[in-house]
This record gives structure tokens, C-alpha cells and sequence, in this order.
């Protein structure tokens, strides 16, 4: 039974346009959300987090929103780039201090 | 300088053999983790230790056996290899143990296919 869900498999989005990739949750007492980025044949990177106690994080063009009440997060990157092309993973951290991984999203960007 | 390295980076193998993945990390980081990718492509974490103790154990068959000879490296021993074990195993490391809040720094992952 998956805690974490990312429902989109791919996303599609043109050059300079925002990017949001979404994440669910069923767990309301994860109290950490992080997001991470893969590349093919790599291992996934961290990217941004966000703290339970904050509904917005924001780093450069990446901005995490935390809705605790919909137990849902987003992630939005604007303006988006080619670079940008990964795939995405959500993950909560639980009170024992494990990741629970979302299955990830395919973001791909087009020129 | 790669930060968490494992090898082998592709396994084939045939049911019911044994095999190692080992995995290095030059980080100095304390904790060490595996995780699996299923075919669904959800990461789950299989085991974690701290300086050398194990201190996470998922419902993993006890044909997993997690060996850390020190704390920079964690190795993975699968014995009778069996068809759904074939996934893609990440290793990784964080500097803080069981209340993280700090970011996993991950390996290049482990393409492990049992024929």
C-alpha cells in the first residue's frame, strides 16, 4: 500500500513555460518532503524540501507548495529548461526516519 | 571524485546463484542505505545502517544479507537469486542517521536481472 503517490507518469511542457509536478499522500504524520531528481543511469539527487510546518519553499527557479490539509505537494519549475528533462520523485520522511518514495514523473522539455 | 559508487553496474545472472553488489561512498558520511526500484518504479528502502549497525529492516526475505565492513561502505549479498529479484538497487549515504532531514546522496544504482 503506497503512502506516497505520484499519479502523472510523464509531463510534457514547452521551453520557458512552468513546469508542476504533483505529489499525494496518505500519511499525515510525515513531517518532511523532499524532492529528487534522476537522470537515465544515474542515481537520483536531492533537489529541494520542504518542512511540514511551512506550506512554500522556494530555491532559484524551484518551488515546493505544501498542502497538508489535500496532504498534497507540488513542485513548480519556472521557466522551465531542456536541462530540466528527468525524471522526478517525490519523498516523505516518516517518524522513524525512513524516505517513502513516490513512483516518479517523467518531465520532459522541449525546445 | 564520485561520491557513492557501486559495482557491478549491470548483473545477469541466472536463478538461484549468489551474488554481491558492493557499494563505496567517500563522503564520510555516517548512514548507508539500499533501496530497490521495482518494475513499477517505486524506490523502496531495503536496509540502512549507522556507523556500521543496522538499524532499518524492511520485510526483505533473509536471502538479502546487508554486510558493512566499515562505515563507508555497505555491501549487498542476494543468495538463490530468484526472478523477481530483478530490479534496479541504489545504494546511498546521509551524514545524519534515523531522524534525517538530510539529504541521501545516491549511487549510480545496480541493473540487477536474474534470468
Amino acid at each position: 500500500d503506497q503512502q506516497v503517490k505520484q499519479n502523472s507518469p510523464s509531463l510534457s511542457v514547452q521551453e520557458g513555460r512552468i513546469s508542476i509536478l504533483n505529489c499525494d499522500y496518505t500519511n499525515s504524520m510525515f513531517d518532511y518532503f523532499l524532492w529528487y531528481k534522476k537522470y537515465p543511469a544515474e542515481g537520483p539527487t536531492f533537489l529541494i524540501s520542504i518542512s511540514s510546518i511551512k506550506d512554500k519553499n522556494e530555491d532559484g527557479r524551484f518551488t515546493v507548495f505544501l498542502n497538508k490539509s489535500a496532504k498534497h505537494l507540488s513542485l513548480h519549475i519556472v521557466p522551465s529548461q531542456p536541462g530540466d528533462s528527468a525524471v522526478y520523485f517525490c519523498a516523505a520522511e516518516n517518524q522513524g526516519g525512513k524516505l517513502i518514495f513516490g513512483q516518479g514523473t517523467e518531465l520532459s522539455v522541449k525546445p | 571524485d564520485t561520491a557513492v559508487s557501486q559495482t557491478p553496474k549491470y548483473l545477469v545472472t541466472q536463478m538461484g546463484n549468489d551474488k554481491s553488489i558492493k557499494c563505496e561512498q567517500n563522503l564520510g558520511h555516517d548512514t548507508m542505505y539500499w533501496y530497490k526500484q521495482d518494475s513499477k518504479k517505486f524506490l523502496k528502502i531495503m536496509f540502512s545502517y549507522n556507523n556500521k549497525e543496522l538499524i532499518i529492516n524492511e520485510t526483505v526475505p533473509n536471502r538479502f544479507s546487508p554486510k558493512s565492513p566499515d562505515k563507508a561502505h555497505l555491501n549487498l549479498h542476494i543468495n538463490s537469486l530468484e526472478l523477481g529479484d530483478s530490479a534496479v538497487y541504489f545504494c546511498a549515504s546521509s551524514q545524519v542517521g534515523s531522524r534525517m532531514q538530510e539529504t541521501q546522496y545516491f549511487g549510480p544504482g545496480t541493473r540487477l536481472l536474474v534470468l
